[in-house]
């Protein structure tokens, strides 16, 4: 099946900082991906809507610049969490759809769990 | 109105029991369905996917109702790894409901 690979899956870093993480569609072209955060026993936010080669769409309430979303190419998508504060850490997890198969299924990445201390 | 609601939970019931979630969706024009299982701390994994008018796999049965635009999930014959945090989701915008959360005791 389709995998989706998500890395680093955990990160600690200082406040101020900045974190990149990356979401690799390995065997398949992701025309879209998605981020989300996931905070403590609360559901899953979609944060932004990446698509390969143009701007992301970010959900209300999300800063676009505190959180780029780079989608360079078809297989890959970044989140960079720039200047990270504790309030950031939380559990992000990207999913991509799998552009040839067009089933709208979501394959979902491993997660990162960013700790910012 | 949410796009994609569902039943809030938390579902706590006993092993061997039957238990069902339903998911309401507001776009009429929705064509594909999904229920994914949330364990603590990891990914969502696709439980099953509802295409047409259901899908049956073992002990999981999704239904799928387009005139009332809900989709539900039964579980039959519980086991406690069951316990998780199920999601309803609507193929082509990657709406999410919140999740069911479902323990199942001994």
């Amino acid at each position: 099946g389709a995998v989706v690979s998500q890395h680093p899956s955990w990160v600690i870093c200082k406040s101020g900082t900045s974190v990149k993480i990356e979401c690799r569609s390995l065997d398949f072209q992701a025309t879209t991906m998605f981020w989300y955060r996931q905070f403590p026993k609360q559901s899953l936010m979609l944060m932004a809507t990446s698509n390969e080669g143009s701007k992301a769409t970010y959900e209300q309430g999300v800063e676009k610049d505190k959180f780029l979303i780079n989608h360079a190419s078809l297989t890959l998508s970044t989140l960079t969490v720039t200047s990270a504060h504790p309030e950031d850490s939380s559990f992000y997890i990207c999913s991509a759809t799998n552009r040839q198969a067009n089933t709208g299924e979501l394959f979902f990445g491993e997660g990162s769990r960013l700790t910012v201390l | 109105r949410k796009e994609v609601e569902q039943d809030p939970g938390p579902f706590n019931v006993p092993e061997g029991a039957t238990v069902a979630f339903n998911c309401t969706y507001s776009n009429s024009a929705s064509q594909s369905f999904f229920w994914y299982r949330q364990d603590c701390r990891k990914e969502p994994k696709l439980l099953m996917s509802v295409y047409s008018s259901g899908n049956e796999d073992g002990r999981f049965t999704a239904q799928l109702n387009r005139a009332s635009q809900y989709i539900s999930l039964l579980i039959r014959d519980s086991k406690l790894s069951d316990s998780a945090t199920y999601l309803c989701v609507v193929a082509g915008k990657s709406t999410f409901g919140d999740g069911t959360t479902l323990t199942v005791k001994p």
